[in-house]
């Protein structure tokens, strides 16, 4: 089984200032890791994932993450964010079997501030 | 590409009626489809996993006589909530998995139930 911990629920942040949004997983297995963003009232959309290679993985909206494995950590970061980056994030993690569900962090909200 | 589409986007129902939602991928054949709800300000919890041509696989603590799911094509699962009541009121997401990009899910926009 596996878990994931985004450890900040709020992260207000000013407009072109950067951003990280931190994430910590725990599994007895190899895992793939996944962010998401979901906008008010929509569904999710993939930001980034890593499945295996280079552990810094670059995604949609010139967000970017790092797996560390030593850290278990896949930590989300932006060098300057922007109003319409305002949204709810989340992390998350599925194991390389047969099944692959996803389970999800609880969520951190990012609000970009004028 | 990988498009998944929910129908209806939302829905007010009275106590005690049956609410249908479907899910369908538009432009690729989902094997497995997955069922998520979310409550306000929280995370998506898995409901069932939905396999085509055979039952679902729900997980500990949601109802399957609740919750009915059907996959009988590649491109359409739906959930039935029945005898919906209020505490069923919730946002419910479904995602699919294309058999040629096995890692990913692609998550439909979601639909708000609101039971009266």
């Amino acid at each position: 089984a596996q878990s994931v911990t985004q450890l900040d629920s709020q992260v207000p942040v000013f407009e072109e200032a950067p951003v990280e949004l931190r994430c910590n997983y725990s599994s007895s297995v190899s895992v793939y890791l996944f962010w998401y963003v979901q906008y008010p009232n929509q569904g999710l959309q993939l930001l980034l994932k890593y499945l295996s290679g280079s552990t810094l993985v670059k995604g949609i909206n010139g967000f970017e993450a790092e797996f560390n494995k030593s850290q278990t950590s896949f930590h989300l970061r932006k060098p300057s964010v922007h109003i319409s980056d305002t949204a709810e994030y989340f992390c998350a993690v599925s194991d390389r079997g047969s099944a692959r569900q996803l389970t999800f962090g609880s969520g951190t909200q990012l609000t970009v501030l004028p | 590409g990988a498009v998944v589409s929910q129908h209806p986007s939302w829905v007010i129902c009275k106590s005690g009626t049956s609410v249908k939602i479907e899910c369908r991928s538009l432009d690729f054949q989902a094997t497995t489809m997955f069922w998520y709800r979310q409550f306000p300000k929280q995370s998506l919890m898995l409901m069932a996993t939905s396999n085509e041509g055979s039952k679902a696989t729900y997980e500990q603590g949601v109802e399957k006589d609740k919750f009915l799911i059907n996959h009988a094509s590649l491109t359409l699962s739906t959930l039935t909530v029945t005898s919906a009541h209020p505490e069923d009121s919730s946002f419910y997401i479904c995602s699919a998995r294309d058999q040629t990009s096995y890692n990913e899910q692609f998550f439909g926009p979601g639909t708000r139930l609101t039971v009266l």
